[in-house]
């Protein structure tokens, strides 16, 4: 069946960075797209990028551009996601999700069960 | 760009239907059949229940519909049940530059 595993909670300090795995299973992990949705506590969903395995294209949206870089590795089917300069709002649940589709739609089907990244001094 | 407006909160009775609204402008919801729904309990990850406006997920129930009109997308549950307590959100694709925006997140309570 198909999972995506992501890495355990973290702890950092203002101005650090953090990188968060999400180990995938179950499919073709070079024919999809990953993208990242981070969720702040007692808040909604926020898109933060996506990657396409295949080519290694992204898209990040402006207010993470400069300090956010998606990244693959084939030989393990897992995705990364580096967050630099972290503040304290960057404090969320981040997860990782499938792009049901390479070649139509923008929409997530499988996901991981969330990253808890908290920035505290 | 601020995030596509829905309701903060929505109740019905089980076995009533609800309706979620999701707001957007010309340039995301209006322009774009690539509306999606998810559904999200606490502690747990979103979960797609609707694609491309109307489309439904292999196993997702037949009681949720999705549609649109003009700048407005909305999730239709019909015979509510207490398992469909949760929060929902809508996403729509906005565009090459600002690309893919959220709803802020509908509260679904079972009476």
């Amino acid at each position: 069946q198909i999972q995506l595993v992501q890495s355990g909670p973290e702890v950092k300090k203002p101005g650090a960075s953090v990188k968060v795995s999400c180990k995938t299973s179950g499919f073709t992990f070079i024919n999809y797209g990953l993208s990242w949705v981070r969720q702040a506590p007692g808040q909604g969903l926020e898109w933060m990028g996506w990657i396409s395995v295949f080519n290694g294209y992204t898209n990040y949206p402006q207010t993470v551009q400069g300090r956010i870089t998606m990244t693959t590795d084939t030989s393990t089917n897992t995705a990364y996601m580096e967050l630099r300069s972290l503040r304290f709002d960057d404090t969320a649940v981040y997860y990782c999700a499938r792009r049901r589709s390479l070649t139509s739609g923008l929409e997530f089907d499988y996901w991981g069960q969330g990253t808890l990244v908290t920035v505290s001094s | 760009q601020s995030a596509l407006t829905q309701p903060a909160s929505v109740s019905g009775s089980p076995g009533q239907s609800i309706t979620i609204s999701c707001t957007g402008t010309s340039s995301d919801v209006g322009s774009f059949n690539l509306v999606s729904w998810y559904q999200q309990h606490p502690g747990r990850a979103p979960k797609l229940i609707i694609y491309e406006v109307n489309k439904r997920p292999s196993g997702v129930s037949n009681r949720f519909s999705g549609s649109k009109s003009g700048n407005t997308a909305s999730l239709t549950i019909s015979g509510l049940q207490a398992e469909d307590e949760a929060d929902y959100y809508c996403c729509s694709y906005a565009g090459s530059t600002t690309f893919l925006m959220f709803g802020g997140g509908t509260k679904l309570t079972v009476l």
